[in-house]
């Protein structure tokens, strides 16, 4: 049961910041937000996650609201290797393994 | 070297067969998954295995039967394969149960005519 939101498509230039944004209303006070994505033809890959506090690694960014019923992840300077599907998925951790995918927003970096 | 494989990358069979996936993670985590995407690119969860142990077990046709010979494999056997079944099933695996991280295989496109 995805129990997120995300715009179905975006467009960034390469080497501009992309900024995807999540809803996650429902969001209950135990649940982490997990940002995954799906390059074309390959498996999902790991990009960040977060409960309260912006995080930063050398991928991404994700800044959560206070009120945590939405978030942006930041791509700081697309390429076109960024060109994928992007998941914002909430689940509890630690709990259950299992993650569910929504539809994701497709992001297309253009040169 | 590949974290997690799956053989094999394509699979083009006919009703009623029965087929298997295999994979297999060098990460020496605890813990693997199977997940199925349809058409619509819905990834949903098949499977969860931790220390070749069934943990989840999603509402899952009874053909389908995951088999966990040891906790670095986790192949996926389907009986009497339907049409409804085509689709890119994914295998996963992260360290232990309710680690954060999961690292994907590539997929196998199974394509049933």
């Amino acid at each position: 049961d995805a129990k997120t939101t995300q715009p179905p498509s975006m467009d960034c230039a390469e080497g501009r910041a992309a900024n995807l944004p999540c809803n996650h209303s429902t969001i209950s006070g135990n649940e982490y937000v997990y940002w995954y994505r799906q390059i074309h033809s390959q498996g999902p890959q790991y990009i960040i996650h977060g409960l309260k506090n912006n995080e930063t690694n050398e991928m991404a960014s994700l800044i959560i609201t206070e009120d945590r019923k939405s978030s942006t992840l930041i791509l700081p300077h697309a390429t076109l290797r960024d060109t994928a599907v992007y998941y914002c998925i909430v689940r509890v951790w630690p709990g259950a393994n299992n993650l569910f995918f929504g539809t994701g927003t497709r992001l297309t970096v253009i040169p | 070297d590949t974290a997690v494989s799956q053989t094999p990358k394509y699979l083009v069979t006919q009703m009623g067969n029965d087929k298997s996936i295999k994979c297999e993670q060098n990460l020496g985590h605890d813990t693997m998954y199977w997940y199925k995407q349809d058409s619509k690119k819905f990834l949903k969860i098949m499977f969860s295995y931790n220390n070749k142990e069934l943990i989840i077990n999603e509402t899952v046709p009874n053909r389908f039967s995951p088999k966990s010979p040891d906790k670095a494999h986790l192949n996926l056997h389907i009986n009497s394969l339907e049409l409804g079944d085509s689709a890119v099933y994914f295998c996963a695996s992260s360290p232990t149960l309710g680690t954060d991280t999961q690292y994907f295989g590539p997929g196998t496109r199974l394509t049933v005519l």
